[in-house]
C-alpha cells in the first residue's frame, strides 16, 4: 500500500476555501485516492474518491496532477462544522483491500 | 445509501468479561468487513479483515484468540473482545466494503459510527 504524507494540522477561517494536499510518491498504477472525514468519537465518513484529473461532488473537489504523486482535497467555504480530521488514503479500488490510515490532517475552522 | 451501523455505541464492562460488538451493512451486502481500533488522538489501526463464510485475517500483533470475529452473513460481522482488560479500552470501528457496480458509488469502504469500549 502506498504511504501518504499530509500536514498534521491546518487552521482556517470560516467562509474560506481550504486545500489539503497529500503526497503519495509511491502510488501504483491501479491505486485510487480516497479522502475520509472523521469527527471525534465517530467513524470516518467517505468524502470523495478519484483516479486522475479532477473529481467534484456536492461536498468537495479532488485535484490530481498528471503524475498522481500528490492530490489536493478542496473544501469550498468551510464552516465551523467542517472542523475534523481528514485522511488521505491510497489503494486499489477493487479487491477488498484494507486501508492504511496515516496521521491525517486536523482541520480547525475558526469563527 | 451505504449505511453501516454498529451496536452498541458504547459499553462499560468489568475486567475479565467478554464483550460483543455488532457491525451491520444496512442497505448493501458486504462480502468483506474490516475492524479497526482507535486510541485517543491517534489514527485508525486495522485489526482484522472479515470475509463472509471464512476465517478472519488478522493483522500482525492482533491476538486472534482474544478478538474473535464472526462474519456469518453478508450484512453482519461481530467482534468479541474476550477476557477484556483495561488496556483493551478503545474506540472500535467497523467498515464494510461496498463493491463497485452496485449503483452506490465507487468501490470503497463505508464506516460504522464506532463503539466506545471502557474496561474497568
Amino acid at each position: 500500500l502506498a504511504k501518504t504524507t499530509q500536514p498534521i494540522s491546518m487552521d482556517s477561517y470560516e467562509g474560506q476555501e481550504v486545500n489539503i494536499t497529500c503526497s503519495h510518491n509511491n502510488i501504483a498504477t491501479n491505486d485510487y485516492i480516497t479522502w475520509y472525514q472523521q469527527f471525534p468519537s465517530q467513524g470516518p465518513r467517505f468524502i470523495i474518491q478519484g483516479y486522475k484529473t479532477k473529481v467534484t461532488n456536492e461536498v468537495a473537489s479532488l485535484f490530481i496532477p498528471a503524475d498522481r504523486k500528490s492530490s489536493t482535497l478542496s473544501l469550498p467555504r468551510v464552516s465551523l462544522s467542517d472542523t475534523a480530521v481528514y485522511y488521505c488514503l491510497v489503494g486499489p479500488q477493487t479487491g477488498a483491500n484494507n486501508l492504511f490510515f496515516g496521521t491525517g490532517t486536523r482541520l480547525t475552522v475558526i469563527p | 445509501g451505504a449505511v453501516v451501523s454498529q451496536h452498541p455505541s458504547w459499553v462499560i464492562c468489568k475486567s475479565g468479561t467478554s464483550v460483543k460488538i455488532e457491525c451491520r451493512s444496512l442497505d448493501f451486502q458486504a462480502t468483506t468487513m474490516f475492524w479497526y481500533r482507535q486510541f485517543p488522538k491517534q489514527s485508525l489501526m486495522l485489526m482484522a479483515t472479515s470475509n463472509e463464510g471464512s476465517k478472519a485475517t488478522y493483522e500482525q500483533g492482533v491476538e486472534k484468540d482474544k478478538f474473535l470475529i464472526n462474519h456469518a452473513s453478508l450484512t453482519l460481522s461481530t467482534l468479541t473482545v474476550t477476557s477484556a482488560h483495561p488496556e483493551d479500552s478503545s474506540f472500535y470501528i467497523c467498515s464494510a466494503r461496498n463493491p463497485a457496480g452496485a449503483g452506490k458509488g465507487t468501490d470503497t469502504q463505508y464506516f460504522g459510527p464506532g463503539t466506545r469500549l471502557t474496561v474497568l
